[in-house]
């Protein structure tokens, strides 16, 4: 079964620029989260996705930030316009329906911004 | 608003030696707790998951306690290996699918 998968793996743009990160889910999930880790810190939930419904997005700040997840499968986060606080990890995860608190990440988006 | 905290935040050892991570919440009112491990590049992968009901979880030579009471966790590595080095992340859950993850202890088993 494959895993969690995201891209960009790294991602390098200079500041006021736009950025998207991509995700797609392990096969079957309904339920997907865009989190933000910072240098020396743990994951802090940006959003989540109950198929195509945000049900939770109040850490997302949305004066620079959206997210989308059309058809309830993959999902694309995007930074517009970006800044130099934003550099960080963007992790994504999902979990099956029936097992809310099993939660599998991809291995994350590094990105600077410069 | 609840808040996780690991100690230490780094530590280092020689092979063969038993460890001891340390994580502790300010609301006792969990759903569950995990311990996640998480490689250099890599994503988190879950190592144990104790339920509210539950005191503690063992898999090999793991095994993490919970005392929901005093708002604490241990994760306890018996004869640490260098393929342990990562970083060691503690979250609990408030509900369901909502996790509150503490800043990590870096841990490094010297050869």
């Amino acid at each position: 079964e494959a895993g969690v998968v995201q891209s960009p793996r790294y991602k390098i743009i200079e500041k006021k620029q736009p950025v998207a990160f991509w995700c797609n889910p392990i096969s079957g999930h309904n339920t997907l989260y865009w989190y933000l880790q910072n240098l020396g810190q743990g994951p802090e939930l940006l959003i989540r996705y109950e198929n195509e419904e945000a049900v939770d997005d109040s850490q997302l700040p949305k004066d620079r930030f959206s997210a989308e997840r059309l058809k309830g499968v993959d999902s694309t986060l995007k930074i517009q316009p970006a800044e130099l606080g934003d550099s960080a990890v963007y992790l994504c995860a999902s979990s099956p329906r029936d097992r809310p608190y099993e939660q599998y990440f991809g291995p994350g988006t590094r990105l600077t911004v410069t | 608003k609840q808040e996780v905290t690991q100690i230490p935040a780094a530590l280092s050892v020689p092979e063969g030696e038993n460890l001891v991570l340390n994580c502790s919440f300010t609301d006792s009112a969990i759903y569950n707790l995990q311990w996640f491990r998480q490689d250099p590049g890599k994503g988190l992968t879950s190592l144990l998951l104790i339920q509210s009901s539950q005191r503690e979880q063992t898999s090999g030579r793991l095994n993490a306690s919970l005392d929901k009471s005093s708002g604490r966790s241990t994760l306890y590595i018996a004869a640490s290996q260098p393929g342990d080095s990562a970083t060691y992340l503690c979250a609990v859950s408030p509900y369901g699918n909502k996790l509150v993850f503490g800043a990590g202890t870096i841990l490094r088993v010297k050869s």
